[in-house]
């Protein structure tokens, strides 16, 4: 398995415009986590998925954020418009279960708002 | 609330010593706990688990230390090794939510 794949791997963009991160998962999986990683808040959890679900968004920081799974195989991460302090790396996991799993992650997307 | 919050953010060693990274959660819930290393440029990688109804587990040269009475948590990495320097984070599940939360990270450097 090529494990999950994120697309783009590097994202630069000005600010106001709007931003589409995609995931695609590893093959069987059902849950499905988006995650942004900064230095000064570390990896936070944005929003969850169990089986093309959103089970909690709660970590979505605003409005300008949504994302989407049509499927099982794909998800999206959208925010729109974006700002300079969206700057971030974001990560895809997945599991294969609700929890007490193993999460698998992507290389991540590094956004860079301007 | 929850939280995950590691004691010390870099941890410099000798190639070689052995390595203790330390990490704290405060949800009483939390039933699955697993270890991330994470290099420069790429996402967090799997290193070893533990459920709560275990206090010790083992793997390669790892052994993850769960102590539920404290809500403590810690990685022992034996005679470590160049390679080993990256980014090391805990992360609780809730195996009700599914929800996983890290913690902030620990740095583990290592002096050849």
């Amino acid at each position: 398995d090529a494990g999950v794949i994120q697309s783009p791997r590097h994202e630069v963009t000005e600010m106001g415009q709007e931003v589409t991160l995609r995931c695609k998962p590893i093959s069987g999986h059902n849950s499905l986590f988006w995650y942004r990683q900064t230095m000064m808040r570390g990896l936070e959890l944005l929003i969850y998925f169990n089986n093309n679900v959103p089970i909690d968004d709660s970590g979505m920081p605003e409005d300008r954020f949504s994302a989407k799974m049509p499927n099982a195989s794909f998800s999206t991460l959208k925010i729109q418009p974006s700002e300079p302090r969206d700057s971030a790396v974001y990560f895809c996991a997945s599991s294969s279960g609700t929890g007490g799993t193993e999460a698998f992650f992507g290389q991540g997307t590094r956004l860079t708002v301007v | 609330g929850e939280s995950v919050g590691l004691h010390l953010p870099t941890l410099s060693v000798q190639e070689g010593d052995n390595s203790i990274i330390n990490c704290a959660y405060s949800n009483s819930a939390s039933d699955y706990f697993i270890w991330y290393k994470q290099e420069s440029g790429k996402g967090p990688q799997f290193i070893i688990d533990i459920r709560s109804n275990m206090d010790k587990r083992q793997g390669q040269r790892v052994t993850v230390l769960l102590n539920k009475t404290v809500k403590h948590l810690s990685l022992q990495i034996a005679a470590t090794q160049p390679g080993d320097s990256a980014v090391y984070f805990c992360a609780e599940n809730n195996g009700n939510t599914g929800k996983l939360i890290f913690g902030q990270g620990t740095t583990l450097q290592v002096k050849p």
